[in-house]
Formats: C-alpha cells, sequence, structure tokens
C-alpha cells in the first residue's frame, strides 16, 4: 500500500545548529504539505508544495520537493527553542480523499 | 485562518460508558471532517472520514460499531467511543478542509485527550 516515510525519527540539536528532516513517498505525490505538531499540540500547517522541483522559504525554514515528486526535505536554519516539536509531512492518498501522513520527526533544540 | 473547535480536550470516563467528542467547523462549511487517532509519540493514524448527510468511511481496521461518527450538520461532527476500555484511551484529532479536499490545507482541531479507568 501507499507509505510516506520519514527520516530521521528523532533528531537533537543544540541551539543555533541547523536541521534537515527528509520525507519520502512509495508513489508520486501530486502535492505534498509539512505539519507542526508542538508538545501537547495539535497539528498546525506549514506549507504545500505542488510543482516539481519547487522550493519555498518561510523565515529559516526552507521546503524542497523532488524533482520526481516522490520525496521531500524541511531544512531549519539555526534552530530556536521554538522550533520544538514533530514535523510530518503528508502527501495524498491514491484513493479517498485525505492525506497520508509520515511517522514524523521529533525535534528537540537544547538552549 | 480557518477554525476548528474540538471539545472537550481532556475527558477521563469509566470502563464501559460511552464518550462523545465533537469536532465543529467555526467560519467555514465542512462537508467532510477527517478523525484520527494518535498514540503516544507516533503519528497520525485516519480512523474515519465523516460525510455531512451521510454515512462515515472507515479505514481498514477500525470498528464502526464502536466509533460512531455523525455529521449531521456542515459544521459538526461527532466521534462517540462506544463501552470504552482502556486500550482505547488516546488522542483523538478531527480535521477539515474549507475547499478542494487534496488541494488545501487542513485544519486541526485541538485534540481530546481520553483516559479510560
Amino acid at each position: 500500500g501507499q507509505q510516506v516515510m520519514q527520516i530521521p525519527q528523532y533528531q537533537h540539536v543544540q541551539e543555533g545548529e541547523d536541521f534537515t528532516t527528509y520525507c519520502n513517498s512509495s508513489t508520486t505525490l501530486s502535492n505534498i504539505q509539512w505539519y507542526k505538531q508542538r508538545p501537547g499540540g495539535h497539528p498546525v500547517f506549514l506549507i504545500q508544495l505542488v510543482k516539481s522541483g519547487e522550493v519555498k522559504k518561510q523565515k529559516r525554514l526552507t521546503f524542497q520537493f523532488g524533482e520526481a515528486k516522490k520525496n521531500s526535505s524541511l531544512h531549519i536554519t539555526a534552530t530556536q527553542t521554538t522550533d520544538v516539536g514533530t514535523y510530518f509531512c503528508a502527501g495524498p492518498q491514491n484513493y479517498g480523499q485525505n492525506f497520508v501522513f509520515g511517522p514524523g520527526t521529533r525535534l528537540s533544540v537544547l538552549p | 485562518g480557518a477554525v476548528v473547535s474540538q471539545h472537550p480536550s481532556r475527558v477521563i470516563c469509566k470502563s464501559g460508558t460511552s464518550v462523545k467528542i465533537e469536532c465543529r467547523s467555526l467560519d467555514f462549511q465542512a462537508t467532510t471532517m477527517f478523525w484520527y487517532r494518535q498514540f503516544p509519540k507516533q503519528s497520525l493514524m485516519l480512523m474515519a472520514t465523516s460525510n455531512e448527510g451521510s454515512k462515515a468511511t472507515y479505514e481498514q481496521g477500525v470498528e464502526k460499531d464502536k466509533f460512531l461518527i455523525n455529521h449531521a450538520s456542515l459544521t459538526l461532527s461527532t466521534l462517540t467511543v462506544t463501552s470504552a476500555h482502556p486500550e482505547d484511551s488516546s488522542f483523538y484529532i478531527c480535521s477539515a478542509r474549507t475547499g478542494s479536499l487534496l488541494d488545501t490545507e487542513a485544519f486541526f482541531g485541538q485534540g481530546t485527550r481520553l483516559t479510560v479507568v
């Protein structure tokens, strides 16, 4: 079945270090979305990528969609303690009306 | 952005009782809402798709008689956990989209942490 995978599962960084999480799909995606969930909170939408090779930036966050539209990455430059949380990627189901969420990457930032 | 409100945020119930969780879209109409379950430190597991005015679509392995979903209006979907057991303890989250289902962001409710004792 359709799978969305993410690595790493956990990442601990020192404040100020960079961080990258990678998302891989078993199938080609029409688009991909990224969400952030703070500890104890609910997922919040960050961005959607649609075009092959697309790169979008939000301040210190850089999102990339692979040329084959099967993988994506989220890169955070100079992490801050406010970046702590779990980052999920999500791609549309091959069937149905929903998105398939990756397992998430949990980021810890040490001050 | 759009707001999805979920209630209650926390509930503790006795084993064997039923619990109802509400999910409301506050400033938009949602013909479709989604219910997820999330275990500690794990991803979101889609339980069912709630469709206004029709039966919900359940994912494989989810018992429809145990997790009753009602989507009676364009702004409200409810999930009732019937005859709850300790293994049903989890974080339940709903979500809805404002537009084309696969082309817009999902707005999530605040989640409901259910503890069955």
